[in-house]
């Protein structure tokens, strides 16, 4: 069971360039997030999806946009990179239905726009 | 829209000292809280959570936390704070199982440093 699983660990872009942040879950979870964490100001939600086929947007949608692949993939993509957008990605899952629904990390994707 | 304060930024304790790390939250429903841990470059680990019932929670690694309704607070203690307790801790607020379409509402977190 390896839980959340995100690619890539690190990367950096220049000004500009796109890349697609990749997340996985096996637990099953119907719910998946896309958070980023900046330092002080702890972890503010990107977007969210309920389930496959459906998302919606979180408290810091500008600049991105995301797709739910099917029920264990959920990806985030940047289409023109701002260094405003330099941070830690984390993604996560959970189970609303029928339990306290705490959401499990993924180990995060750091990422350096130059 | 629910809220959270973590009061401090920084916390420091001896090695063997109590451990106590604030959170108040606002929430116009009752609410599912949490904290998490964050180790130098991992993800975040889930160490106790509040839902419904007993007021004081158990969680990992001897912390503990009690809901406290009147005071609208959740803080974290441990009795006895060791070194490896030296990480990030995030408290958070959910109105619904799982968060919903808000997510999770986090602190801005509080960085424990055990000095030995």
């Amino acid at each position: 069971n390896a839980g959340v699983t995100q690619t890539p660990k690190f990367q950096v872009l220049k000004t500009g360039q796109s890349m697609t942040l990749q997340c996985a879950q096996d637990m099953n979870h119907n719910s998946m997030y896309w958070y980023r964490q900046d330092p002080g100001m702890g972890l503010r939600l990107i977007y969210y999806s309920a389930s496959e086929g459906t998302t919606d947007k979180g408290e810091v949608p500008n600049g991105y946009n995301v797709s739910r692949l099917n029920k264990r993939e959920f990806s985030l993509r940047l289409e023109s990179a701002a260094p405003s957008q330099t941070s830690v990605y984390f993604c996560a899952s959970s189970e609303v239905r029928g339990t306290s629904g705490e959401q499990y990390f993924g180990p995060g994707t750091r990422l350096t726009v130059t | 829209a629910q809220s959270v304060t973590q009061l401090g930024s920084h916390v420091s304790v001896s090695e063997g000292a109590l451990v106590l790390l604030r959170c108040n939250y606002s929430s116009s429903v009752p609410p599912y809280l949490f904290w998490y841990v964050q180790y130098p470059n991992q993800g975040l680990q889930l160490l106790l959570k509040y839902t419904t019932g007993a007021t004081l929670v158990k969680g990992i690694n001897g912390f503990e936390a009690e809901f406290k309704k009147s005071e609208t607070s959740f803080h974290l203690t441990k009795p006895s704070a060791h070194m490896s307790d030296a990480a990030e801790y995030f408290c958070a607020v959910s109105v619904g199982p799982g968060g919903g379409a808000d997510g999770l509402t986090f602190g801005k977190g509080t960085h424990l440093i055990i000095q030995p």
